[in-house]
C-alpha cells in the first residue's frame, strides 16, 4: 500500500515567486493535515481537510498560504508570493476517519527554500 | 491546550533499554498520550498511544502512570535507527496533533 506522498521534496524559488506543494494521501483516509517546521522552530499546524473541507484553518499564517483538496483526494498548498520566512518543510498526514484517534501518517515532507 | 513536557535530548547505549519520560501534570479524562518520533530527513511517524493502561507493539511499549500524570516510552533495545526526536502529545478525540520541542535521542554504538 502506497503511503502519504508529497512532491516536489525540494523546492528552491525566489521571493515574489509562487510554489505548489502537493500531497497525495493515503488511499480511503478522508482526514487530511497540513503540518510546516521553519528552521529552528516546532512542527506547527497548518490546516485539517475533511474530505473537501476545511475543517480547521487556525495554524494558516497569512493569505498568502492556499489550500485546496477538489474532489477529496489529494491537496495543494500554494504559496503567493513567497516570501524568505516561508523556508522550511511542509508535511503532509493522513489519517482515517473510522476511529477519532487513529494515527496520523505522514509523508517525507517538501523542502522549500525561498531565497 | 493540556501541555506536556520532556527532557530536550537523551543519550542511549546500542541494544541497551531506553526510558522516554513525559510529564502531563494537567492531562483531562479525555486526553489520550501519544507518541511520535521523527527520524532525520523524514516525516514523523506514529508509534504508540494509550489512555490508562500500559500499552505495547512491534515498535515500544508505553507505561503510563496511575493517575496519569506522567508516562514512558520504552524502547525495548536501542537501534542506532532509533536515534530520532520523540514527541509526547496529548490529543483528544477529533484533536489535532500538536507538537511540542520533544526529545532528541542519541544512540551511541
Amino acid at each position: 500500500e502506497a503511503g502519504v506522498t508529497q512532491f516536489p521534496s525540494h523546492s528552491v524559488i525566489e521571493k515574489g515567486q509562487t510554489v505548489t506543494l502537493r500531497c497525495d494521501p493515503i488511499s480511503g483516509h478522508d482526514n487530511l493535515y497540513w503540518y510546516r517546521r521553519v528552521m529552528g522552530k516546532e512542527i506547527k499546524f497548518l490546516l485539517h481537510f475533511v474530505k473537501e473541507s476545511k475543517q480547521d484553518e487556525s495554524g494558516m499564517p497569512n493569505n498568502r498560504f492556499l489550500a485546496e483538496r477538489t474532489g477529496g483526494t489529494y491537496s495543494t498548498l500554494k504559496v503567493q508570493p513567497a516570501e524568505l520566512e516561508d523556508s522550511g518543510v511542509y508535511f503532509c498526514a493522513s489519517r482515517v476517519t473510522a476511529s477519532t484517534n487513529e494515527k496520523l501518517f505522514f509523508g517525507s515532507g517538501t523542502q522549500l527554500s525561498v531565497l | 491546550d493540556a501541555k506536556t513536557t520532556q527532557p530536550n535530548s537523551m543519550e542511549s547505549n546500542e541494544e541497551e533499554p531506553v526510558h522516554l519520560p513525559c510529564n502531563h501534570s494537567t492531562i483531562s479524562g479525555t486526553d489520550y498520550i501519544h507518541w511520535y518520533r521523527q527520524l532525520p530527513s523524514q516525516g514523523p511517524e506514529y508509534v504508540i498511544h494509550g489512555l490508562t493502561s500500559n500499552v505495547n507493539n512491534r515498535m515500544a511499549s508505553l507505561a503510563i502512570a496511575e493517575d496519569r500524570k506522567s508516562s514512558t516510552l520504552i524502547l525495548h533495545r536501542a537501534t542506532l535507527r532509533d536515534a530520532a526526536v520523540y514527541y509526547c502529545i496529548l490529543k483528544t478525540s477529533y484533536d489535532k496533533v500538536i507538537f511540542g520541542p520533544g526529545t532528541s535521542l542519541s544512540v551511541i554504538p
